[in-house]
């Protein structure tokens, strides 16, 4: 119940595509968290949303948060090489636990 | 710079052996965790801490110990009982302890440590 699943797990996109990853849960979110891991980097938090049907954009990324709170989404749009990296969605659980999705990692072809 | 440093960036060991990952932040931070991150996997919660002198153990805290003496300071120990200790070793912090709003719960990530046993 505590899980977060994401997909795709990988996703090969052309520059210029856009590009979605998707978190899932069973059970109701409080909120939801997004990070960015570039290669050989360590995860950056790009926004937290928390509520319902909330919808939030930072320049191409758009992050969506579900009606009823199970799922979250991040869409790029015209994806440029600089987005490369594995994206993570985060749930944090009571006690300010954090559980990472598995994770979308994504490759840019110029 | 405000952040989070860890050391080494690349560590080996002998199997058998313990050692300690050092994770220091400066932001003050109440807040600090431990992350395991195998290839293709997610981050996994080996310990966290909200509060000096205070921790609790996450997912996968077999074969790991951990100290909070510090704000500061929060190394973790991979012992010898830890089955498949080769992986990178992520430390982060966050602002809220046990008295502060969830909201404030970004996490900062320090450069991580890369750990392989021989």
């Amino acid at each position: 119940g505590q899980q977060v699943m994401q997909i795709p797990q990988y996703q090969h996109v052309q520059e210029g595509e856009d590009f979605t990853t998707y978190c899932n849960s069973s059970t109701t979110l409080s909120n939801i968290q997004w990070y960015k891991q570039r290669p050989g980097g360590h995860p950056v938090f790009l926004i937290q949303l928390v509520k319902s049907g909330e919808v939030k954009k930072q320049k191409r990324l758009t992050f969506q948060f579900g009606e009823a709170k199970k799922n979250s989404s991040l869409h790029i749009t015209a994806t440029q090489t600089t987005d490369v990296g594995t994206y993570f969605c985060a749930r944090v659980y009571t006690g300010n636990q954090f559980y990472f999705g598995t994770g979308t990692s994504l490759t840019v072809i110029p | 710079d405000g952040g989070i440093t860890q050391s080494p960036k690349y560590l080996f060991r002998k199997e058998g052996q313990n050692v300690t990952l050092s994770c220091e932040q400066n932001l003050n931070h109440d807040a600090m965790y431990w992350y395991r991150q195998d290839p293709g996997q997610g981050l996994r919660l080996i310990y966290y801490s909200q509060i000096v002198n205070d921790f609790q153990k996450g997912d996968i805290a077999e074969g790991y110990s951990v100290s909070r003496e510090k704000k500061e300071s929060f190394p973790l120990t991979v012992t010898s009982a830890q089955k498949n200790p080769t992986a990178f070793y992520l430390c982060a912090s966050s602002i809220p302890g046990p008295y502060r709003p969830s909201s404030y719960n970004e996490q900062f990530f320090g450069p991580g440590t890369r750990l392989t046993v021989l």
